[in-house]
């Protein structure tokens, strides 16, 4: 079966860089995925990493190391705007389309 | 753009009634997804569907049940709503690939009193 680990919150200074981390146990495995998601509003896709290393998209990195179980969302020069939920999200078996989603974790970033 | 609708954003209904949430999409995905999303314990899974009229059990079935008559649609329906079923539910749909992302609808805010 898939278990999914993240911290609860977080809390961070405006223009400050955060890490958030994300560890899984999963009996196959076929990438890893990061969902962004307000207050009251539906998930949306922030990054997909299948091979160890560093993806960067502009001020969001994200982190994988597949014999570690594990990864991180990196958010540098952080906006209020940041403040939000991240869910990280492996898929539930070899086909890949079905998702475990973390626990999610909430950042809120202070003036 | 993807875009995924919800049929309602907030519902209230009283408990032993019929509830019906529709999902619908516009990209022709193959995949649709039905959660509910409850504080402290995440997204978890209630149904999915790889196709027109397959469905599949996700993780906690228990007093729901669904219904794909075409592709674009999936319906999720509370048979007879219980108070411990008040959450957000979240529609989402994907392409039939490994390292493809779901796209979420808005979510349906449903309170059974």
């Amino acid at each position: 079966g898939q278990n999914i680990d993240q911290p609860t919150e977080m809390t961070a200074t405006e223009g400050a860089i955060v890490q958030i981390n994300c560890t899984y146990q999963t009996s196959g495995f076929n990438g890893l995925f990061w969902y962004q998601q307000h207050a009251g509003e539906a998930p949306t896709f922030l990054s997909y990493n299948v091979l160890d290393g560093l993806e960067e998209k502009g001020r969001f990195s994200s982190f994988l190391s597949r014999s570690k179980g594990y990864s991180y969302l990196l958010l540098k020069e952080l906006q209020m705007k940041d403040s939000a939920s991240y869910l990280c999200a492996v898929p539930r078996d070899n086909y890949g389309q079905n998702f475990v989603f973390g626990p999610g974790t909430r950042l809120s970033v202070l003036p | 753009d993807v875009k995924v609708t919800q049929s309602s954003r907030y519902l209230v209904k009283r408990t032993g009634e019929k509830v019906f949430l529709e999902c619908v999409q516009d990209m022709d995905h193959e995949n649709m997804f039905w959660y509910r999303q409850d504080p402290g314990l995440g997204l978890r899974l209630i149904y999915f569907s790889y196709d027109v009229k397959m469905k599949e059990k996700g993780d906690i079935p228990e007093g729901y049940s669904v219904s794909r008559e075409k592709k674009e649609r999936f319906s999720l329906i509370l048979e007879s709503a219980s108070t411990n079923q008040t959450s957000m539910y979240l529609c989402a749909s994907s392409r039939t690939s490994s390292r493809e992302t779901q796209y979420f609808g808005p979510g349906t805010r449903l309170l059974v009193l």
